[in-house]
């Protein structure tokens, strides 16, 4: 079945660092790659997202980059501020229709 | 503003109750879905539906069944609860056109 690999586990940045978030999946059929973060006691919401025709799409301080050839997709927070503080997943849309989600990646950002 | 609630935000139940988890949206979504989050294992997907009275199993079904009799309205019920069934409960909604899934703030539930 699909598969969805998302690195690193945990990650810890000072204040306006940049963080970056890989994944890597399997399903070459996949076309719709959105991201989604979670802070506690909430459900996920989503921040970005990127479709197959497009290499790379960007909103303020987030931006989402695409490698079909590789099938790999990273997030990408600039000027990280302690608010971005959250549990951050990757997902994909396969040949199925369904989203196959990342593990998840709990970044900290330290003031 | 989109809209998906849950009918409890914590639950407590004992081994072989039946359990019943409701999700409502307000978004005139035909698609629905129950994932469950575990630390370490992410969002799996439970079952869904993309219409009313329309049901698919997800990749996870086992132990599990749902109900969609009114297009707001998707529950999913535990016909027996039991220890590994201890999770968070995620619900979503979709609508037909747009790829977005709208989630719900969850319900953890621990089965004793």
């Amino acid at each position: 079945g699909e598969n969805v690999e998302q690195h690193p586990s945990t990650l810890s940045v000072q204040e306006g660092d940049s963080a970056v978030i890989k994944c890597t999946y399997s399903d070459s059929a996949s076309n719709y790659f959105p991201w989604y973060k979670q802070e506690l006691g909430k459900g996920p919401q989503l921040i970005i997202d990127i479709r197959s025709n497009v290499g790379e799409k960007k909103d303020q301080r987030i931006a989402v980059t695409l490698n079909k050839t590789a099938k790999h997709f990273s997030l990408h927070i600039t000027e990280t501020q302690p608010e971005d503080s959250a549990v951050y997943f990757c997902a994909e849309r396969g040949s199925n229709y369904k989203l196959t989600f990342g593990k998840g990646t709990l970044l900290t950002v330290n003031p | 503003d989109v809209k998906v609630t849950q009918s409890s935000r914590y639950l407590v139940k004992r081994t072989g109750e039946k359990v019943f988890l409701e999700c409502v949206q307000d978004m005139d979504h035909e698609n629905m879905f129950w994932y469950r989050q575990d630390p370490g294992l992410g969002l799996r997907l439970i079952y869904f539906s993309y219409d009313v009275k329309m049901k698919e199993k997800g990749d996870i079904p086992e132990g599990y069944s749902v109900s969609r009799e009114k297009k707001e309205r998707f529950s999913l019920i535990l016909e027996s609860a039991s220890t590994n069934q201890t999770s968070m409960y995620l619900c979503a909604g979709k609508g037909g056109v747009t790829d977005t899934q709208y989630f719900g703030p969850g319900t953890r539930l621990t089965v004793l």
